[in-house]
């Protein structure tokens, strides 16, 4: 069945960097485009960006351009997120999701990232 | 890019109907939509696209009290036979068509009475 499972997440302190990974099985990972949707705590779905199937396209949100970057592994079925200069703001669970013919249809479990001092 | 547009709660009894929307900004109303579940303390789970049509693609496992339809630029969710287990918050996604960004409505939290 398909299944996403990040990883990564923890508690950092403000200014510092992060990756996070989102690892697929039970489909053809190359086949997907794959997002990243955060979720602060109490808040809505926040949409963070894309990387296309083969990973040379990437889409991000006005909020984190600039400051997080996605990549892909293909060969190791595996999404990441790097999350530089980290802000209180930033603390969410951060959820990866496969994409297909528009629509997120498979989340993964979320992994929870705390930016506290 | 578009708006979507959620009222922020919902209530209705146990092995009642209701009928959630998400509504699209001015523009925007031929947009398809997605809508999603999030149960308390758990991720998002797709439920179903719904067409500016009015047709609807399910995704699998869901139950048939789940449907959807639309009417102008308003997108629907109608759960009927309410159990327990749809108190939860429900979202609806769209994309952007020119800048290819997703968005997400405010999300309605459903109580079940």
């Amino acid at each position: 069945q398909v299944q996403l499972v990040e990883s990564g997440g923890g508690v950092v302190q403000p200014g510092t960097s992060l990756r996070l990974s989102c690892s697929a099985s039970g489909f053809t990972f190359g086949y997907y485009a794959v997002h990243w949707v955060r979720q602060a705590p109490g808040k809505g779905l926040e949409w963070l960006g894309l990387a296309s199937h083969d990973g040379t396209i990437q889409h991000y949100a006005i909020s984190v351009r600039g400051r997080f970057t996605i990549s892909r592994d293909n060969s190791k079925n595996t999404l990441y997120l790097r999350m530089d200069s980290l802000t209180y703001e930033d603390t969410a669970v951060y959820y990866c999701a496969r994409n297909w013919d528009y629509v997120n249809d498979y989340w993964g479990q979320g992994t929870l990232v705390t930016v506290s001092s | 890019q578009p708006v979507l547009t959620q009222s922020s709660s919902a209530s209705a009894s146990l092995g009642s109907s209701v009928k959630l929307t998400c509504t699209l900004s001015s523009g925007h109303s031929d947009y398809s939509i997605a809508w999603h579940r999030q149960q308390p303390g758990k991720a998002p789970r797709h439920l179903m696209k719904v067409e500016s049509s009015g047709s609807y693609n399910k995704q699998s496992g869901v139950p048939d009290r789940f449907s959807g339809s639309s009417s102008g630029a308003v997108r629907y969710l109608t759960i009927s036979n309410l159990q327990s287990e749809d108190e939860a918050d429900y979202y609806c996604e769209t994309w952007d068509r020119k800048s290819l960004h997703v968005v997400f409505g405010g999300g309605t939290k459903l109580t079940v009475l």
